[in-house]
């Protein structure tokens, strides 16, 4: 089985512009998750699909950010428009869903420079 | 509200020495802990977990975690630590009333030197 995975895996934007961040999570998982990962904030949840429907919108991140499952392999986090202090590591993560002690399976990151 | 507390945010050992990094947690009800490890430029990856049972919990790559709950603690711990040992461990949990997510610490990132 393939892990979770994540592309770009970097990706260089300027101030206002919309980029789109792309997540596969491992086949099966009906959970997804994004964070993203700074080095002052740590990992931060910014949304939670549960067999597509969303859970938890990330509260905070609302207003830019929009997370999306459009079918139960993919996903994607679009961002709009970019700002500098957006620049981190993105992370997508699956899990069986089944209950509070799955596993989550990381993919390797998507990091993003907002210039 | 589930918290989740790392007190070190850098510990530095030799290869072969044991090591034990620190989580506490704050949580009123049932809960799941776990840990995870992140290497440099990846995503993280599971190590072990704890609901119940044998509070010592046994892992990959010869780590174990002991839960104990009038500490409320999860410290994880490995006897003889090699250099690809390094790398940032996070503590997380997850509550019952809450399925699914879970709420990261910090992070401690654990340097072995040869």
């Amino acid at each position: 089985d393939a892990g979770v995975t994540q592309t770009p895996r970097h990706e260089v934007a300027e101030k206002g512009q919309t980029i789109i961040l792309k997540c596969e999570p491992v086949s099966g998982h009906n959970d997804l998750f994004w964070y993203r990962q700074t080095k002052i904030q740590g990992l931060e949840l910014l949304s939670y699909f549960r067999s597509k429907s969303l859970m938890e919108d990330g509260g905070a991140f609302k207003d830019r950010f929009k997370a999306e499952m459009l079918n139960s392999s993919f996903s994607t986090l679009k961002i709009q428009p970019t700002e500098p202090k957006d620049s981190a590591v993105y992370l997508c993560a699956s899990s069986l869903g089944t209950g509070g002690q799955d596993t989550q399976y990381f993919g390797p990151g998507t990091r993003l420079l907002v210039l | 509200t589930q918290t989740v507390s790392q007190s070190d945010a850098h510990v530095t050992v030799f290869e072969g020495d044991s090591v034990e990094l620190r989580c506490n947690y704050s949580y009123g009800g049932s809960i799941y802990l776990s840990w995870y490890i992140q290497h440099h430029g990846r995503g993280l990856q599971f190590l072990l977990k704890y609901y119940s049972g044998n509070p010592v919990v046994q892992g990959v790559n010869g780590f174990k975690a002991e839960f104990s709950k009038s500490d409320s603690s999860f410290h994880l711990r490995k006897a003889s630590v090699h250099w690809s040992d390094s790398a940032v461990y996070f503590c997380a949990v997850s509550g019952t009333q809450v399925v699914g997510q879970l709420t990261f610490g910090r992070g401690t990132r654990l340097q072995v030197y040869a």
